[in-house]
């Protein structure tokens, strides 16, 4: 079992719609949740962070974070287009540790 | 906001050469910089851990001699792959430490990397 899965998609949805990705892990030690946007051929820009479990939203999106259950979530409401890109989720046990990525899911917001 | 440069953003050579990618943290000091390698439809999977001033930590499987880290500076980390094979060819991504949080790594926009 890897230790963060992720389903790679793709998802396409129309434009205006409630967007749902999620993650699933297996290590227990993880605290830290990232989620990041990548454009093709484009490095990681930082999304979202979360610190254990619970919610923290910004603008149109929403981290959920369930460490019972080891399953994170991230919602886009309102999609746009221009939100087309694969997101990936990230964590990490601690704060200067590498972090651990899911393979990407692969979204398309159709206008 | 911070920002981690690479260069170059893209390279193509062929096979047995070898080929230099730079890491820069722009405005401000990184004692700890990643570098990770993410092939087609795939995730970024972590190559190295490179801290300013010592040697670097590799991950199971990467080979040391081939890829060769160099954190010559709070701002500058270096991978060269040595006698680059087609098998190398991928996406190499750099991030940077802004204070040592999980929430402070920012990364660089990549180097693609084609082995003819």
């Amino acid at each position: 079992q890897k230790e963060v899965e992720q389903d790679p998609g793709p998802l396409s949805v129309p434009e205006g719609a409630i967007v749902s990705l999620n993650c699933t892990y297996s290590n227990s030690a993880f605290q830290y949740f990232m989620w990041y946007r990548q454009y093709s051929r484009k490095g990681p820009e930082l999304l979202m962070y979360t610190y254990s479990s619970g919610n923290k939203e910004d603008g149109r999106f929403t981290a959920q974070v369930d460490k019972s259950s080891k399953y994170i979530s991230l919602f886009i409401r309102d999609s746009q287009p221009s939100d087309s890109a694969t997101y990936l989720c990230a964590m990490s046990p601690s704060g200067n540790t590498p972090l651990v990525f899911g393979k990407g899911t692969r979204l398309s917001v159709i206008a | 906001g911070a920002v981690v440069s690479q260069h170059p953003s893209w390279v193509i050579c062929k096979s047995g050469t070898s080929v230099k990618i730079e890491c820069r943290s722009l405005d401000f000091q990184a004692t700890t910089m990643f570098w990770y390698r993410q092939f087609p439809k795939q995730s970024l999977m972590l190559m190295a851990t490179s801290n300013e001033g010592s040697k670097a930590t590799y991950e199971q499987g990467v080979e040391k001699d081939k890829f060769l880290i160099n954190h010559a500076s709070l701002t500058l980390s270096t991978l060269t792959v040595t006698s680059a094979h087609p098998e190398d060819s991928s996406f190499y991504i750099c991030s940077a430490n802004l204070a040592g949080g999980a929430d402070t790594q920012y990364f660089g926009p990549g180097t693609r990397l084609t082995v003819l």
